[in-house]
């Protein structure tokens, strides 16, 4: 069990907005660690997509985009297109175990 | 082009060890923290170490506690993970990766994320 949760899989049509939420607790995002979103399509390693909660790396385009808010995250992909069908994980630092933590991930499918 | 490429992975049998490379290029490698983050087949990212750029603070998660050892040698761009006592729950594709935040005073805490990765190196416990 991951010490950031995540649903397990989001769906929508192309064209829609979807959101994938990311749940912590005081020793992690509560604590006021940054939350960090990746994206991984299968057989391949994961890439950054936002950091520091709302933060894109040059080349993510503008449709992801990133909050925090309290013990949470979320993740919202706007204008949804087939090849943002992927596994997407948020991370964070949690000081009770002095490390990075991963949610569980979450695949998005596109309709 | 900014790269890391591990290597050292294969098939083990339980209880015995094996040690992880991975080689950096691209970017002064000496300046940064490095990762090891691991994907067992079929599941979620595991982050298993963390080193800061000037080797002073190394953090582990609890699965490797006692077990692995994150190490790296800046004369040779090069990060390790030494892995005794495997089980087959360490079975995974093992990715190195390089932390974001650029470290040159020794006070520098790593940034705990991590904008490159390897293709990863593939370790099977049996």
């Amino acid at each position: 069990q991951s010490v950031l949760t995540q649903p397990p899989s989001v769906s929508g049509a192309p064209g829609q907005r979807v959101t994938i939420s990311c749940t912590g607790s005081s020793s992690n995002i509560g604590a006021g660690y940054d939350v960090h979103w990746y994206q991984q399509f299968p057989g391949t390693a994961p890439k950054l997509l936002i950091h520091n909660n709302i933060n894109r790396p040059s080349g993510v385009p503008d449709r992801f985009s990133g909050s925090k808010s309290a013990t949470s995250a979320s993740l919202a992909i706007s204008g949804l297109q087939a090849e943002d069908e992927a596994d997407y994980y948020c991370q964070s630092y949690d000081n009770t175990l002095s490390g990075s933590v991963f949610g569980g991930g979450t695949k998005v499918t596109v309709l | 082009q900014v790269q890391v490429v591990e290597s050292g992975g294969g098939v083990v049998q339980p209880g015995t060890s094996l040690r992880l490379s991975c080689a950096a290029s691209g970017f002064t490698f000496s300046n940064y923290g490095m990762h090891w983050v691991r994907q067992a087949p079929g599941k979620g990212l595991e982050w298993v170490a963390g080193i800061s750029f000037d080797r002073s603070h190394k953090d582990y998660a609890d699965s490797g506690k006692g077990r692995f050892t994150i190490s790296r040698d800046n004369s040779k761009n090069t990060l390790f993970l030494q892995m005794n006592s495997l089980s087959s729950e360490d079975t995974a594709v093992y990715y190195c990766a390089k932390d974001s935040r650029y470290c040159s005073i020794s006070s520098c805490y790593p940034a705990y994320y991590m904008d490159v990765w390897g293709r990863g190196t593939s370790v099977t416990v049996s």
